[in-house]
């Protein structure tokens, strides 16, 4: 079993909508979770970092880990073209920067 | 503004010979990771360095992969012979230092060996 598992998608919706992207991971003991956005032909950068459990929000993103179905979620609300890129879950194996990262979601939002 | 640097960002070779990949982190971070992604594996940790000390290397084939940071502005990633299934784009990106923290990526080197 892979330590991050996430749906590769593609996933397309109509601009406005609300996405939903999610990702399981295998080890109760991890506490520090990522979500990277990366654009074609771009490295990925940093969306969002929640630690724990809870919600964290900014802006138009919502980022949520469920620590007892060990299940991490990231919702964009208000979709924009411009929103269009893979998201990516990481997980921080060893709290000192080693992340894990999940296959990626390939996002894309029609006008 | 301040961003990681990766060179080249192309690279066409010949199986068996020398790769080497070049990476210039953004001034003042002190963490340097290799990451390898493909279509098929995602992205991969290859190895990483804290303070030019490398902290972890177990993603990397040992055989073929080298890297070393010879000072703090560069890392230099080799493989030695390479192979067909060594294309992928392969990232470099630094950090802080300072535990679970952001990651700033380079624009990768996109590496196709024939």
């Amino acid at each position: 079993q892979k330590e991050v598992e996430q749906d590769p998608g593609p996933l397309s919706v109509p601009e406005g909508a609300i996405v939903s992207l999610n990702c399981t991971y295998s080890n109760s003991a991890f506490q520090y979770f990522m979500w990277y956005r990366q654009y074609s032909r771009k490295g990925p950068e940093l969306l969002m970092y929640t630690y724990s459990s809870g919600n964290k929000e900014d802006g138009r993103f919502t980022a949520q880990v469920d620590k007892s179905s060990k299940y991490i979620s990231l919702f964009i609300r208000d979709s924009q073209p411009s929103d269009s890129a893979t998201y990516l879950c990481a997980i921080d194996y060893n709290q000192g920067g080693k992340l894990i990262f999940g296959q990626g979601t390939e996002l894309s939002v029609k006008p | 503004d301040a961003r990681v640097t990766q060179t080249p960002r192309h690279k066409v070779t010949e199986m068996g010979q020398e790769v080497t990949m070049r990476c210039q982190p953004i001034l003042g971070h002190n963490t340097v990771f290799w990451y390898r992604q493909t279509m098929m594996q995602g992205l991969e940790l290859l190895a990483y360095f804290r303070n030019r000390a490398p902290l972890d290397d177990s993603g990397m084939p040992k055989d073929r992969f080298s890297a070393e940071m010879p000072d703090a502005t560069l890392a230099t990633l080799k493989i030695q012979p390479s192979e067909p299934r060594d294309s992928a784009v392969y990232f470099c990106a630094s950090g802080l230092g300072q535990g679970t923290e952001t990651q700033y990526f380079g624009p990768g080197t996109r590496l196709l060996v024939l």
